[in-house]
């Protein structure tokens, strides 16, 4: 299958600060890409997807300003989680599409912010 | 609203047994469809696809769809304690650039 890759892995972050998060598409080209937020035991839930070239599509609730993402590449999508808080604490999953509709996940990222 | 509905479990089954997941989506146009596993901790990995009604084998892992009845299932045979996790259904439904949508997943418990 394809490869998608995260980093940081886990990142710790006092209040206030901004993380970025990369995500690459090792092997392929992805023109989309899409951002995945879960807390512990709860489902997965799509924040926004990512175009290559263009702005991003967010969900409904999912602030635009304090999720940046860039797509600048075709193998590389950006979140930045601007002035972190607490609650933002999160596991954040990136997924690419390749030929068609198979979505293939990178690693995730744990947020803690303290 | 296109939804993908799963029993959340926890589904316990013993070591040996077959598992058996299943999943409805309600949009009758959906044309593809996924099944993932996802480990405590860690990111969903795809396990199966399939697109056309009837079963789909890959060793122990069998998928079956029924287009019809708007159905997708996941056996598991000889299940094993390693293949506890929450298996999350999606299904496709426009081609192009959108997001699969996901159930909310079901949890295996396989019982050594």
């Amino acid at each position: 299958g394809a490869v998608v890759s995260q980093h940081p892995s886990w990142v710790i972050c006092k209040s206030g600060t901004s993380v970025k998060i990369e995500c690459r598409s090792l092997d392929f080209q992805a023109t989309t890409m899409f951002w995945y937020r879960q807390f512990p035991k709860q489902s997965l839930m799509l924040m926004a997807t990512s175009n290559e070239g263009s702005k991003a599509t967010y969900e409904q609730g999912v602030e635009k300003d304090k999720f940046l993402i860039n797509h600048a590449s075709l193998t590389l999508s950006t979140l930045t989680v601007t002035s972190a808080h607490p609650e933002d604490s999160s596991f954040y999953i990136c997924s690419a599409r390749v030929s068609g509709d198979t979505q293939y996940f990178g690693p995730g990222t744990r947020l803690t912010v303290l | 609203q296109k939804e993908v509905e799963q029993n959340s479990g926890p589904l316990s089954v013993p070591e040996g047994a077959i598992a058996s997941l299943n999943c409805t989506y309600s949009d009758r146009v959906s044309q593809s469809f996924f099944w993932y596993r996802q480990y405590s901790g860690k990111s969903p990995e795809l396990i199966m696809s399939i697109y056309s009604n009837g079963d789909k084998e890959d060793g122990r892992f069998t998928a079956q769809l029924n287009k019809a009845s708007q159905y997708v299932s996941l056996l598991i045979r000889d299940s094993q304690p390693s293949d506890s996790a929450t298996y999350l259904c999606a299904v496709n439904t426009y081609s192009g650039n959108t997001p699969l949508v996901f159930g909310k997943g079901t949890r295996l418990s396989v019982i050594a």
